[in-house]
């Protein structure tokens, strides 16, 4: 089993919709929760981070952390087509420094 | 301007032959990390520093040497690099590894490909 599973996509959402991201983590002891947004041939970029269960907003961005259900999701409020990016989920452990990745998620905003 | 910088930023090489890819920060973050990302498997962790002459295992390390001599600079060590460690490499680094909302910020990348 993966420790860290997100749907590869590509998720599709037309322009002005709302963008939904999901991932899921097998380690229970995971503390820290990530959303980096990468687009094509570019370094990934840290949008949010999460550790308390419940949701924590940032602009036009969500993210919500459950941690009895392990998961941890992403939502972007009035996509536009400059959001098109893969987006990775990333979970760290209590009292660790490593990172664990998901495989990404690719997102595409129509027009 | 605050940055993560990584040379080179492609590289062919031959199988067997060492090589180095250099990567500094002028943040003066205490944790910096070397990840590989490959098609459908994602981003990886090869090596993680905490701080200067501290560094441990990612979960990809078999081929891999680093070394923190001082806190900027991280360097990533092939020795006899193989066709299988073809990939694209980021460097990161964060002020520190493990407290919550820590941010990684990450290096331009290193595209590699061992012939």
């Amino acid at each position: 089993q993966k420790e860290v599973e997100q749907n590869s996509g590509p998720l599709s959402v037309p322009e002005g919709a709302i963008a939904s991201l999901n991932c899921t983590y097998s380690d229970r002891v995971s503390q820290s929760f990530f959303w980096y947004r990468q687009y094509s041939g570019k370094s990934p970029e840290l949008i949010m981070s999460i550790y308390s269960n419940g949701d924590k907003e940032d602009g036009r961005f969500t993210a919500q952390l459950n941690k009895a259900s392990q998961y941890v999701s992403l939502l972007i409020r009035d996509s536009q087509p400059s959001d098109s990016a893969t987006y990775l989920c990333a979970v760290n452990g209590l009292g660790t420094y490593k990172y664990i990745f998901g495989t990404g998620t690719r997102l595409k905003v129509l027009a | 301007e605050a940055q993560v910088t990584q040379n080179p930023r492609y590289l062919i090489t031959v199988t067997g032959k060492k090589l180095t890819v250099t990567c500094s920060q002028n943040m003066n973050h205490e944790y910096m990390s070397w990840y590989r990302q490959d098609p459908g498997l994602g981003l990886r962790q090869i090596y993680y520093s905490m701080n200067v002459e501290v560094t441990d295992k990612g979960d990809v390390p078999e081929g891999y040497k680093v070394s923190r001599k001082e806190k900027r600079n991280f360097p990533l060590i092939l020795e006899s690099p193989s066709p299988n460690q073809t990939s694209l490499y980021f460097c990161a680094s964060s002020l520190q590894g493990a407290l919550p909302s820590k941010t990684q910020y990450f290096g331009p990348g290193t595209r590699l490909l061992v012939l």
